[in-house]
């Protein structure tokens, strides 16, 4: 069975530092990986997908993550924090594309000043 | 872009009473939609998929007969969560698709309180 765990259920960045939210899965298949964002009472919006093919993806807002295949992991960088990152991130496999995803349980994300 | 509503976004209920949870895509047609559940610090766990005209397809553990799901158009779908009990209060949200290998779009969720 597929499963992802996030490690850390809170990151807390300075503005301008290194994010790094961590993302390891298992899959018995190929999977589909996927980071995906949550602000403030709003849905979830895609930040970024890998399916097949080069293994360092570039998402939006200046994201992207690697798939590392022999650790099986997916983590979730970006060179420099700003306030507007503060959000709960999810990271999510799937062996059948966009369907029946499976999430981990969450970062959540403060960026201070 | 495109863009889905669900409907409300906050829910309190008594016990025993029944909820219905709207989510529309507003501006494409949905032949997928899928329905999650989110407890407090865990993950967003799959409860069924419904396809535009026929029934859904419940996840193992979720009972069909408490969380009804009608995907009755293209762009509609509701989940009833009937005689609901206080283990029912959580985050519910789903998301819709155009089906086949498009991205998902996802509602801003609902809050179930059941008192």
């Amino acid at each position: 069975a597929q499963s992802v765990t996030q490690l850390g259920s809170h990151v807390s960045v300075s503005e301008g530092a290194l994010v790094l939210l961590r993302c390891n899965y298992s899959s018995s298949v190929p999977p589909y990986l996927f980071w995906y964002v949550q602000y403030p009472n709003q849905g979830l919006q895609l930040l970024l997908k890998y399916t097949t093919g080069a293994t360092l993806v570039k998402g939006i807002n200046g994201f992207e993550a690697e798939f590392k295949k022999s650790e099986t992991s997916f983590h979730l960088t970006k060179p420099s924090a700003h306030m507007s990152d503060a959000a709960e991130y999810f990271c999510a496999v799937s062996d059948d594309g966009y369907n029946k995803l499976i999430f981990g349980a969450g970062t959540r994300l403060a960026v201070h000043p | 872009g495109a863009v889905v509503s669900q409907h409300p976004s906050r829910v309190i209920c008594k016990s025993g009473t029944s909820v219905k949870i709207e989510c529309r895509s507003l501006d494409f047609q949905a032949t997928t939609m899928f329905w999650y559940r989110q407890f407090p610090k865990q993950s967003l766990m799959l409860m069924a998929t419904s396809n535009e005209g026929s029934k859904a397809t419940y996840e193992q553990g979720v009972e069909k007969d408490k969380f009804l799901i009608n995907h009755a158009s293209l762009t509609l779908s509701t989940l009833t969560v009937t005689s609901a009990h206080p283990e029912d209060s959580s985050f519910y949200i789903c998301s819709a698709s155009t089906g086949g290998n498009s991205p998902l779009h996802f509602g801003n969720g609902t809050r179930l309180t059941v008192t």
